[in-house]
């Protein structure tokens, strides 16, 4: 069956630490690969996404993620978090002209 | 402007009477979405148009209808609603195409009594 995995329901970290939310897909074929946040009360908005090239990919606000094709994922990483980035993350995958799928989310706190 | 309005942000209803939720974007976005997301799980995508043709999930296929009047506008209606519809409703638009960004809305969370 097709699906998108996120582990970790939910993750914290202190201010200044690094990240890394995990991601990982099952789907035949090429994916497009895609990582949202969620801040509270907003809607979810785009912080990268990947579809072929360089299989780490730079996003908005430090994140990045990498695609591992052997490994069927796509973590998400930002090197020092900082309190507004406490959020919901969620993954994505699509291919061909189908509309997305989503993962459950990780809800990550970063304390100060 | 890349805003995605919901309205109503909240809705009430009643086991058995119907639902319509609205969804609206200034983009010309030729692609439109719904979702549901309920606690805890993935947002599960219900149906999306592109243009005027409607793509409706198999497993959901007789439990949401939706029209698009036009290419700003796009409904979700539920005929008669169940506990099991309690959820928010989140609306997304985007250009055609798998690599396309969505843009959503605040969406709307849907309780049934």
């Amino acid at each position: 069956a097709q699906s998108v995995t996120q582990p970790d329901a939910r993750v914290t970290v202190s201010e200044g630490a690094s990240l890394q939310l995990r991601c990982k897909y099952s789907y035949s074929g090429t994916p497009y690969l895609f990582w949202y946040v969620q801040y509270p009360r907003q809607g979810l908005q785009l912080l990268l996404k990947y579809y072929s090239g360089d299989p780490v990919v730079q996003g908005v606000n430090g994140f990045e993620a990498e695609f591992i094709k052997s490994n069927s994922s796509f973590h998400l990483r930002k090197a020092s978090v900082h309190w507004s980035d406490s959020a919901v993350y969620f993954c994505a995958v699509s291919y061909n002209n189908n509309a997305p799928r989503f993962g459950a989310g990780t809800k990550l706190s970063v304390k100060p | 402007d890349t805003t995605v309005k919901q309205n109503p942000r909240y809705k009430l209803a009643r086991v058995g009477k119907p639902v319509n939720l609205i969804c609206s974007q200034t983009m010309n976005h030729d692609t439109m979405y719904w979702y549901q997301k309920k606690p805890n799980q993935a947002p599960k995508l219900l149906l999306f148009y592109y243009d005027k043709i409607l793509n409706r999930e198999a497993d959901t296929f007789e439990k949401f209808q939706s029209s698009r009047p036009n290419n700003s506008f796009c409904s979700l209606y539920i005929g008669s609603a169940g506990l099991e519809y309690s959820a928010m409703y989140l609306c997304a638009s985007s250009s055609w195409g798998a690599y396309a960004e969505q843009f959503f809305g605040p969406g709307t969370r849907l309780t049934v009594l």
